[in-house]
């Protein structure tokens, strides 16, 4: 089976802090992405990365980066959270095309 | 331009009963791939079934099946026999040629006893 963690579930945090969201995929696929999601707005790509220290961004990367310094694991980084950045966060990976996912973090931002 | 498009954003099943879940796409790719992904409350985001561009035959999984009319680039998913346990969202998704997915807005299904 397909196994995608994220480490939190759900996160509390305060406005200006820097917050890490962690993903690990242990089936050694190569492309990892993160989403966020927002009701009626569907999943939006943060960014993706296709290979160990690579990374593109995706549609709407303003106030995030990323890291991916060992294969299974890629990091979003929020660099100072602001209240917009209020969220559900997905990560996913990809193996034979198909988007397999983790549980999801819920990020508050107060 | 939006890639996927969910017109139904609730949509209501007697249990027991098949339910057909809309999706169409736009691309202009000849090769791409189509998904459901289910998400419960508890948020996580499941894989339910694949649609390969050049397959001829219709995806099936189980309870699942995926409903695909290539002329008018349509993608639907057919539930049948619904379960309580199938209320959640359902989201349609696309990949295109260069692997960059796209998501809809997603239907939020119930199931009424």
């Amino acid at each position: 089976d397909v196994k995608v963690t994220q480490s939190s579930r759900y996160l509390v945090k305060r406005t200006g802090e820097k917050v890490f969201l962690e993903c690990v995929q242990d089936m050694d696929h190569e492309n990892m992405f993160w989403y966020r999601q927002d009701p009626g707005l569907g999943l939006r790509l943060i960014y993706f990365s296709y290979d160990v220290k690579m990374k593109e961004k995706g549609d709407i990367p303003e106030g995030y980066s990323v890291s991916r310094e060992k294969k299974e694991r890629f990091s979003l980084i929020l660099e100072s959270a602001s209240t917009n950045q209020t969220s559900m966060y997905l990560c996913a990976s990809t193996r034979e095309n198909i988007q397999y996912f983790g549980a999801g973090t819920r990020l508050s931002v107060l | 331009a939006q890639k996927i498009t969910q017109t139904q954003p609730g949509m209501f099943v007697q249990e027991k009963e098949a339910v057909t879940l809309d999706c169409t796409y736009d691309t202009s790719d000849q090769s791409y791939g189509l998904f459901w992904y289910k998400q419960p409350s508890s948020g996580e985001m499941i894989f339910l079934i694949y649609q390969g561009s050049y397959d001829e035959q219709n995806a099936t999984e189980g309870r699942y099946s995926l409903n695909f009319q290539k002329a008018r680039k349509s993608a639907n998913l057919v539930i049948s026999a619904s379960q309580l346990g199938d209320s959640a969202m359902y989201f349609c998704a696309m990949r295109d040629t260069g692997n960059q997915f796209y998501f809809g807005t997603g239907t939020s299904l119930t199931v009424i006893p």
